[in-house]
């Protein structure tokens, strides 16, 4: 079964630094992969997603993922954080050979960003 | 509306009542998932829909969660004899059915927060 796995339930950076929220995958076929975003009660909102047409993927207010299959990895970045960004972040994973997007989601990494 | 909308957005129960929560998706979407999220966690799947079908109920976490959607749009989470564990945030998203293109985007309410005392 697929699972996903992020590294960090809290992330901390100041205001203007590098974002990197790290997310690890398991599954026997090939996945695509998301990541969201959820703000202060709010539904979450997809920021970018993998569907094997490009590793390096753009999303939304800057943000990029890197699909790296040896790694097994997909972790999230961004150039310079923005006091916006603070939020809860969510990798999730579905399978190919489902007729549906079940999406299983990671336990989610709650970022904060310092002025 | 724009978006999919939920309600009610918090609800407080006493133990062993039961409660409804409803979901109105985007119209057109033919999908509609419910997920449950506790404090500090993820989203976890309970039920997903097909037009009014319920194709996939494996992450219902007891009998006591009942999920319909008679009409193939607005879909109710309905939870008899609440219990304390129940307590957490219902999601419930829609989307396009998925055919030969790469999956598409789940669009998420905002929630019902059920409190069980």
């Amino acid at each position: 079964a697929q699972s996903v796995t992020q590294l960090g339930s809290h992330v901390s950076v100041s205001e203007g630094a590098l974002v990197l929220l790290r997310c690890n995958y398991s599954s026997s076929v090939p996945p695509y992969l998301f990541w969201y975003v959820q703000y202060p009660n709010q539904g979450l909102q997809l920021l970018l997603k993998y569907t094997s047409a490009a590793t390096l993927v753009k999303g939304i207010n800057g943000f990029e993922a890197e699909f790296k299959k040896s790694e097994t990895s997909f972790h999230l970045t961004k150039p310079s954080a923005h006091m916006s960004d603070a939020a809860e972040y969510f990798c999730a994973v579905t399978l190919e050979k489902t007729s549906y997007d079940k999406v299983i989601f990671g336990p989610g990494t709650s970022l904060s960003v310092i002025p | 509306g724009a978006g999919v909308s939920q309600s009610p957005r918090y609800k407080v129960a006493k133990r062993g009542q039961d409660v409804a929560l409803r979901c109105d998706p985007i119209s057109g979407h033919v999908s509609l998932f419910w997920y449950q999220q506790a404090l500090g966690q993820g989203p976890e799947f309970l039920t997903y829909f097909q037009n009014e079908a319920q194709l996939d109920k494996s992450g219902l976490p007891s009998d006591r969660f009942f999920a319909e959607r008679p009409e193939g749009s607005v879909s109710t989470l309905k939870i008899q004899r609440t219990q304390q564990e129940d307590s957490a945030v219902y999601l419930c998203a829609s989307s396009v059915l998925r055919g030969l293109s790469p999956p598409g985007e789940l669009f998420f309410g905002e929630g019902s927060r059920l409190t069980v005392l």
